[in-house]
C-alpha cells in the first residue's frame, strides 16, 4: 500500500466548477505539501501545511492530521488550472525527504 | 533569482553511454535532492545531501552515483546508462529539516535508447 494516497487521478471539470482534490496518507508528518506540475513544465509549491487551512487566491489546502487527510480545493476553476497536483508529505525523522503521491491530472474544460 | 538551475532540460544517450546531470541553486540552502518521475508513479528519491560534504541515498539509487560539490551544487552522474533509466529527473533544494519549503528545477527527460 502506497504511504500517500491522492484521489482522483483524474478529474475534468467545466470551468467555473468548485473542485477537490484528496490526499490520506498513513505515516506521521512534520508536513504536507501540495504542489502543481504543468505539462511539460517544472513543479512549483502551492501550500506547505501541518495544520488547519492555508488560502492563496483561489485555492485553499486543508489538514486533518488526526484523520491524517489534506484536501487541496480550487474555486471558480479555469483552464489555466489544468495541470497536475501532487501531494507530499515529510515524515518524521526522514531527513527532509518527501514521500509524493501519484498524483491527480485535472483538466478544465472552457 | 534563479532558484534551481537543472542542465540538460533533455538528452539522449545509448545504452551504456555515461552522463552527468548538473544542479545548482542559488538560495543558500542546506539540502539537496535528486528524484526521478516515471508514468504512473509518484517521485522517487534518488540520492539527496542533508548538508555540505554529505550524500546518502534514497529509495532507487541503483545505476546513480552523485557528488555535492559545494553548497550550491549536486550533480548527478549516470555511469553505463540504461533504458531503464529513461525518465524525467527533478533536482531539489530546502532550507532542510522537518518543515521547509521545497524548490525543484524544471526537469531534465533522459532517453536512453
Amino acid at each position: 500500500k502506497n504511504e500517500v494516497e491522492q484521489s482522483p487521478q483524474n478529474l475534468t471539470a467545466q470551468e467555473g466548477e468548485f473542485i477537490t482534490i484528496n490526499c490520506s496518507y498513513s505515516v506521521g508528518i512534520s508536513a504536507l505539501h501540495w504542489l502543481q506540475q504543468h505539462p511539460g513544465g517544472g513543479i512549483v509549491s502551492l501550500f506547505m501545511l501541518s495544520s488547519g487551512k492555508k488560502k492563496h487566491g483561489r485555492l485553499i489546502a486543508t489538514i486533518n492530521i488526526q484523520e491524517k487527510h489534506s484536501s487541496l480545493h480550487i474555486t471558480a476553476s479555469h483552464p489555466r488550472d489544468s495541470a497536475v497536483y501532487i501531494c507530499a508529505v515529510r515524515s518524521w525523522g526522514s531527513q527532509g525527504n518527501l514521500i509524493f503521491g501519484k498524483g491527480t491530472k485535472l483538466s478544465v474544460k472552457p | 533569482n534563479a532558484g534551481v538551475t537543472q542542465t540538460p532540460k533533455f538528452q539522449v544517450l545509448k545504452t551504456g553511454q555515461s552522463m552527468t546531470l548538473q544542479c545548482a541553486q542559488d538560495m543558500n540552502h542546506n539540502s539537496m535532492y535528486w528524484y526521478r518521475q516515471d508514468p504512473g508513479m509518484g517521485l522517487r528519491l534518488i540520492y539527496y545531501s542533508a548538508s555540505e560534504g554529505t550524500t546518502d541515498k534514497g529509495e532507487v539509487p541503483n545505476g546513480y552515483n552523485v557528488s555535492r560539490l559545494n553548497k550550491r551544487e549536486f550533480s548527478l552522474r549516470l555511469e553505463s546508462a540504461a533504458p531503464s533509466q529513461t525518465s524525467v529527473y527533478f533536482c531539489a533544494s530546502s532550507v532542510g529539516g522537518e518543515d521547509t519549503e521545497a524548490f525543484f528545477g524544471q526537469g531534465t527527460r533522459l532517453t536512453v535508447v
